[in-house]
């Protein structure tokens, strides 16, 4: 059964430094989505891509976040210059289309320093 | 804004029970309503969900009703085992939106044998 997979596993970081989390849907869906778990807390959404675009973002995608698509199978989410308090498991998900399942990734967890 | 609000936070059942989750949420344009279980460390994994044309589901031992005029939704799962111990999280998604996924806080459930 396909699945999202995402990379690295585990990231750490010093505050101020530039990420890259990396996932790469399942391979015939159309929707892509970044979302993020502070630890205990609950999944809270970032941001949605649609064809080649963002269709929706959250008030925590400021600008030190940005996505992209830069090849038929890779969907990125870059933080320009982290803080303590983007420490948290980010996880990437896909579907087919609205109202669709969303598949999540096994997540990336970001730890700030 | 959006909000979905989740009861209990904690639930704890003896192997055989009956768990009850109960979810409202304030969008009344909200039109699917999945519902995914973690377990510690994983990934959320969709385990039933609905949609507004539709009143109840069932799968095996999970059910979901929802009440549109209420704006409620709840999980039933019968006969637990000590492997639904999780975390279960109740989400909506809204008709005029791009499939954003708003969850609630979450319920852990403990299952005891």
């Amino acid at each position: 059964e396909p699945e999202v997979t995402q990379t690295p596993s585990h990231q750490v970081t010093q505050m101020g430094q530039e990420v890259i989390l990396r996932c790469v849907p399942i391979s015939n869906h159309l929707y892509f989505y970044w979302y993020r778990q502070i630890l205990g807390q609950k999944v809270e959404f970032l941001v949605s891509f649609y064809n080649n675009e963002i269709s929706e973002k959250s008030e925590i995608f400021d600008d030190q976040f940005s996505v992209e698509r830069p090849d038929g199978s890779n969907f990125t989410l870059k933080i320009r210059s982290t803080k303590l308090e983007d420490s948290a498991m980010y996880f990437c998900a896909s579907s087919r289309g609205v109202n669709n399942e969303q598949f999540f990734g096994p997540g990336t967890r970001l730890t700030v320093l | 804004g959006e909000n979905v609000e989740q009861h209990p936070s904690t639930l704890s059942v003896q192997e055989g029970d009956s768990a009850v989750i109960k979810c409202t949420y304030s969008d009344s344009a909200s039109n699917y309503f999945p519902w995914y279980k973690q377990e510690l460390g994983k990934r959320p994994q969709l385990i039933i969900d609905i949609r507004s044309n539709v009143g109840e589901k069932k799968d095996q031992r999970i059910a979901v009703t929802l009440n549109k005029t209420a704006k409620h939704f709840s999980l039933h799962i019968t006969e637990t085992q000590p492997e639904d111990s999780a975390v279960y999280f109740c989400a909506a998604v809204s008709s005029g939106g791009y499939n954003k996924l708003i969850f609630g806080a979450g319920t852990r459930l403990a299952v005891h044998p």
